[in-house]
């Protein structure tokens, strides 16, 4: 089967670091990318991550180990604006569909 | 540019019946995929679709169908519906269908079972 497993809630203040971690254990690998998802909106690409290391896009930053089939998304500088859901997401092979875990849900306050 | 839109944004229907929805994405971009998000769940595969062709099912029901015109958009439909069935519906596209093409979805289409 297919799993990959996220916590469920984060709570952080502004102006922290919050490190959001995503295990899986899909049959084939090809990446993982991380959504975020405020709500009632929709998915939006955040990064992805094919090779093991980490990726930097501004404020946020995504990890991957993938002979420890492990990855994270680490946010930094914390704003109100980011509390929303954060999806990591498995793409088996290429182009085909993506897998998702059930979102950590992030809660920042001031 | 404009990004993925779909149509419409809410639906209530009843049990038995049947919906259709619309899904037109990102100019330039020739893959569609549908999606469907349960209250507090990550978004599931259902289909996926490229130059026309199905390239991709996840596990749904027969109820469920799609397909893909010639201009790249897409129509979802769910037959004999149920409370199940309530759920947000996410279009997304991509240029095509390599390893690292990313997937932009759209804002979704609320659907109430009743």
């Amino acid at each position: 089967g297919q799993s990959l497993e996220q916590p469920s809630e984060v709570t952080a203040v502004e102006g922290a670091i919050v490190q959001i971690n995503c295990t899986y254990q899909t049959s084939g690998f090809y990446g993982l990318s991380w959504y975020q998802q405020h709500d009632g909106g929709a998915p939006t690409f955040l990064s992805y991550n094919a090779l093991d290391g980490l990726e930097e896009t501004g404020r946020f930053s995504s990890f991957l180990s993938r002979s420890d089939s492990y990855g994270y998304l680490l946010l930094q500088e914390l704003q109100m604006k980011d509390s929303a859901s954060y999806f990591c997401a498995v793409r088996r092979e290429a182009g085909t569909a993506l897998i998702f875990g059930k979102g950590t849900t992030l809660s920042v306050s001031s | 540019d404009a990004g993925v839109t779909q149509s419409p944004t809410h639906l209530i229907k009843t049990r038995g019946q049947q919906v259709t929805l619309r899904c037109s994405p990102i100019s330039g971009h020739k893959s569609v995929s549908w999606y469907q998000q349960v209250l507090g769940q990550g978004p599931q595969f259902i289909f996926q679709y490229y130059e026309k062709e199905e390239r991709g099912r996840g596990n749904f029901p027969d109820r469920f169908s799609a397909r893909q015109f010639p201009n790249y958009s897409s129509e979802l439909n769910v037959n004999a519906l149920l409370l199940g069935d309530s759920a947000l519906y996410l279009c997304a596209s991509s240029l095509a269908v390599s390893g690292t093409d990313t997937q932009y979805f759209g804002p979704g289409t609320r659907l109430t079972v009743l």
